[in-house]
């Protein structure tokens, strides 16, 4: 298995552009999430998904959307770039099953950075 | 949004020495608290998942324990080695929302030194 795979390793934008992080998993987790992670900040979560079609905000939803097409997908999307979202982002996956938390498992991260 | 506390933010040990560290959580509705190892450059990789009030939860020299009445959850390191430097963090996560819906503390950052 690959695990959680991520792309692209890096990546620079210029305020305004738009640009989508991919993530996959082959593990056939349903569930999957993004976060973002900043200095003295830890990780915050940004949008989760509980299986294909269901998506849900987290902590620091703005500026982002994601959507679940299929099981082993669970794309990012950064609609309009600003300096503020500068950050290395995570996405992570689990089993979800009601009455039982997993352990997540977490891809290599995007480096992000907004000029 | 719950709110996830860990101290210390970093600690300096030698080799050798025993730690550990605390996570703090809210109490009320708690669901299930995780402890996760971050190695500088890599990925966070899962330690322990704990729902149960005395919880008690060992991988090899790290082992953990968990109180959810009172809201705390302490991870020890017995006999430290450098391979052991790395950031270690907690989250929670709580009845109403996704099971695995995770709110991370801001970690402790542990340095062995030889």
């Amino acid at each position: 298995n690959a695990g959680v795979t991520q792309t692209p390793k890096f990546q620079v934008l210029k305020t305004g552009q738009s640009m989508t992080l991919q993530c996959a998993q082959d593990m056939n987790h349903e569930y999957m999430s993004w976060y973002r992670q900043d200095p003295g900040m830890g990780l915050r979560l940004i949008h989760y998904s509980v299986g294909a079609g269901i998506t849900d905000q987290g902590e620091v939803p703005n500026g982002y959307n994601v959507s679940r097409s299929t099981t082993e997908d669970f794309p990012l999307r950064l609609l309009s770039a600003a300096p503020s979202q500068t950050s290395v982002y995570f996405c992570a996956s689990s089993y979800s099953r009601s009455r039982y938390s997993y352990e997540q498992y977490f891809g290599p991260g995007t480096r992000l950075t907004v000029t | 949004i719950l709110n996830v506390e860990q101290s210390p933010q970093s600690l300096h040990v030698q080799e050798g020495d025993s730690t550990n560290f605390t996570c703090s959580f809210p109490s009320s509705n708690f669901y299930a608290l995780h402890w996760y190892r971050w190695e500088t450059a890599k990925s966070p990789e899962a330690l322990f998942v704990m729902t149960l009030n005395g919880d008690e939860k060992k991988k090899g020299r790290i082992s953990a324990t968990l109180n959810t009445k009172e809201g705390y959850s302490y991870l020890y390191i017995k006999g430290s080695q450098p391979e052991d430097s790395a950031t270690y963090l907690c989250a929670s996560t709580n009845y109403g929302g996704a099971t695995n819906k995770l709110i991370f503390g801001t970690g402790t950052l542990l340095a062995v030194q030889p």
